[in-house]
């Protein structure tokens, strides 16, 4: 069975610093990949995701997210991180095309928190 | 257009009771799911609909959850004798019937059970 592991719980950054949120995931193929962010009281909003072609992904807000084979890992990046950007992330894997119905399955997710 | 709406955003019920829990897909969206976020997890998968039929129900945790879509649009999500443990935010996403389309997801429900 598939599984997605968010190994922070918690990230503390400062405002401007970089950020980067780990996650691996375990699936028989290669999965399609996301990352999406919730705000408090929010629902899940799309950061960005793979399918194929270029490993790096680009998303909204100025987030990017590598993905690597050989590492079974789907990392998210922010070169510089705005107080909006607390909230909490999770990266959730789906099947690949065709298969499943595209049900994702989520990571435990990861609350950033940023200081001014 | 409208994103996906849910009803209501909050709900309080006592142990025994039942519960429906709606959700309004963005229109023209064929695929609808839904989800269960337990405090401080991630969503969790609990069944899909393709157009007016569940194609995948083996997220439902047991029989007392049951959903319908009958007009392939709106969707019920219902939980029969509720117990605390059901206690969560239920999640609805839709997304257009291509494969590699977006799940859009909703504010939620949460439920509280007394």
């Amino acid at each position: 069975a598939q599984s997605v592991t968010q190994p922070d719980i918690h990230i503390t950054v400062s405002e401007g610093a970089s950020l980067e949120l780990r996650c691996n995931y375990s699936y028989g193929a290669t999965p399609y990949l996301f990352w999406y962010v919730q705000s408090p009281g929010q629902g899940l909003q799309l950061l960005l995701k793979y399918f194929s072609g270029d490993t790096l992904v680009q998303g909204i807000k100025g987030f990017e997210a590598e993905f690597k084979r050989s590492q079974s890992s789907f990392n998210l990046r922010k070169p510089s991180v705005h107080w909006s950007d607390a909230a909490e992330y999770f990266c959730a894997v789906g099947p690949p095309l065709g298969a499943a119905g595209n049900k994702l399955t989520f990571g435990g997710g990861t609350r950033v928190l940023v200081k001014p | 257009g409208a994103g996906v709406s849910q009803t209501p955003s909050n709900k309080v019920t006592e142990k025994g009771k039942y519960v429906e829990l709606r959700c309004d897909p963005i229109s023209g969206h064929t695929a609808l799911y839904w989800y269960r976020q337990s405090l401080g997890q991630g969503p969790e998968f609990l069944i899909y609909f393709q157009g007016t039929g569940a194609a995948d129900d083996s997220g439902l945790p047991n029989d007392r959850f049951f959903a319908v879509r009958p007009e392939g649009s709106v969707s019920t999500l219902k939980i029969q004798r509720t117990e605390r443990g059901d206690s969560a935010v239920y999640l609805c996403a839709s997304r257009t019937g291509g494969p590699t389309d977006t799940q859009y997801f909703g504010p939620g429900t949460r439920l509280t059970v007394l």
